[in-house]
């Protein structure tokens, strides 16, 4: 299965601040999907990022707080823009893998102060 | 209705007991089953994918009905390396996202 190596693994930023995560795969996908575990809770997606077109963001999630770019099918970014403390949560992506399973990149656990 | 419903737990039980966890989905559409794994502070790792047919591997069961709409996975002999969050995956078609219940979580003591 795909290997991701996400940065950064955490992070504490001040409020209004942003912050962009990176994802790089180690082979080409075509789909990348993007998603928030706040704590406790389980993962909801952000939006699915598709090299070539923009994102297709999930309801409660527009491009103007959550950019994403896909230059290429090996890697993507994800800017959590003017920062609050509700943002404060593990940000993570995600590619399909072999017999259906999905791989994960290790997470960032961002924290807003 | 939210669309991967889980009992949230936790499930406390000792070592060597079986466990078992259940699962429903709300989109009769879905097409692949998955139960994943994580442990505090990772990322969830895929535990094994559900079959209609049934399928184990080792100690771990999983079972779908697509009648009712339900999956469950049952550990048996557990071992205190079992403890963590048990998350039911529902996918409604191949390289769609996944969409995750809300876990349980499983304690095993010694």
């Amino acid at each position: 299965s795909a290997v991701i190596s996400q940065k950064p693994s955490r992070d504490i930023c001040q409020r209004g601040t942003s912050l962009t995560i990176q994802c790089q795969v180690d082979s080409q996908v075509t789909m990348m999907f993007w998603y928030r575990q706040q704590p406790g809770q389980s993962l909801t997606l952000i939006a699915t990022a598709n090299q070539g077109s923009e994102a297709t963001y999930e309801s409660g999630f527009v491009i103007d707080k959550f950019p994403i770019s896909r230059p290429n099918l090996t890697f993507s970014t994800l800017t959590v823009s003017n920062m609050s403390p509700e943002d404060s949560s593990i940000y993570l992506c995600s590619v399909p893998g072999p017999r259906g399973g999905y791989t994960f990149g290790s997470g960032t656990r961002l924290t807003v102060v | 209705r939210k669309e991967v419903e889980q009992d949230p737990g936790p499930f406390n039980v000792p070592e060597g007991a079986t466990v078992a966890f259940n699962c429903t989905y709300s989109n009769s559409a879905s097409q692949s089953f998955f139960w994943y794994r994580q442990d505090c502070r990772k990322e969830p790792k895929l535990l094994m994918s559900v079959y209609s047919s049934g399928n184990e591997d080792g100690r771990f069961t999983a079972q779908l009905n697509r009648a009712s709409q339900y999956i469950s996975l049952l550990i048996r002999d557990s071992k205190l390396s079992d403890s963590a969050t048990y998350l039911c995956v529902v996918n409604s078609r191949a390289g769609t996202a996944l969409i995750f219940g809300k876990g349980t979580t499983l304690s095993v003591s010694s």
